[in-house]
């Protein structure tokens, strides 16, 4: 059974700090990494993806990807209210099948 | 942005009765998938469907579910006789390539 753990939070940091988020799979053949964010009552919102090992940045957002230590992590630069929500990481273990294994999420409250 | 759609946002049902659940994905996307989402857990894999054909299927996907393309543009995630636990959020995802999913709004589908 491939899981995909993350941390179970919630997770609360004042406006303007840097949020990290935190995932480990179990299965080393993993080959790309979701990071979703998903509004309560909404569907998950695609953020960033991953391949490589490395940081991956794109605006506030950095992807964070080590492969030996099966991890994956999201740092969120620059905290804003809006950013409150649940975050899904997912993993794709066959490319081909494309299909995802999602964690349970980490719930993030950003405070004013 | 183009994006997929789902209807009905939300389906209630009484218990053994049928159900099918409507998505139209991105246009120019060839893969699509199902995942279910039941109230406060993880979102789970259900089936992916690539070249008019289910390309890998969860355990969770049994003889109770189907899948259809009927024409160029919806795909449809039929359920035969509904189960309680069959209540949840149902999202539909769609790829151009075989991982970057995006997903639709979701269906909330409500068995009595």
């Amino acid at each position: 059974q491939k899981e995909v753990e993350q941390n179970s939070g919630p997770l609360s940091v004042p406006e303007g700090a840097i949020a990290s988020l935190n995932c480990t799979y179990s299965d080393r053949g993993s080959q790309s990494f979701f990071w979703y964010r998903q509004y309560s009552g909404k569907s998950p919102e695609l953020i960033m993806f991953i391949y490589s090992n490395g940081d991956k940045e794109d605006g506030r957002f950095t992807a964070q990807l080590n492969k030996a230590s099966q991890y994956v992590s999201l740092l969120i630069r620059d905290s804003q209210p809006s950013d409150s929500a649940t975050y899904l990481c997912a993993v794709n273990y066959n490319t081909n099948a494309g299909k995802s294994t999602f964690g349970d999420g980490t719930t993030l409250t950003v405070k004013p | 942005e183009p994006e997929v759609t789902q209807t009905p946002s939300h389906q209630v049902t009484q218990m053994g009765q049928e159900v099918i659940l409507r998505c139209v994905p991105i246009s120019n996307h060839l893969y699509f998938y199902w995942y279910r989402q039941i109230l406060g857990q993880k979102v789970e894999f259900l089936v992916s469907f690539y070249n008019n054909e289910i390309s890998e299927k969860s355990e969770i996907f049994d003889d109770q579910f189907s899948v259809e393309r009927p024409d160029g543009s919806n795909f449809t995630l039929k359920i035969r006789s509904t189960k309680l636990e069959d209540s949840a959020m149902y999202f539909c995802a769609s790829s151009d390539r075989a991982d970057t999913q995006y997903f639709g709004p979701g269906t909330r589908l409500t068995v009595l």
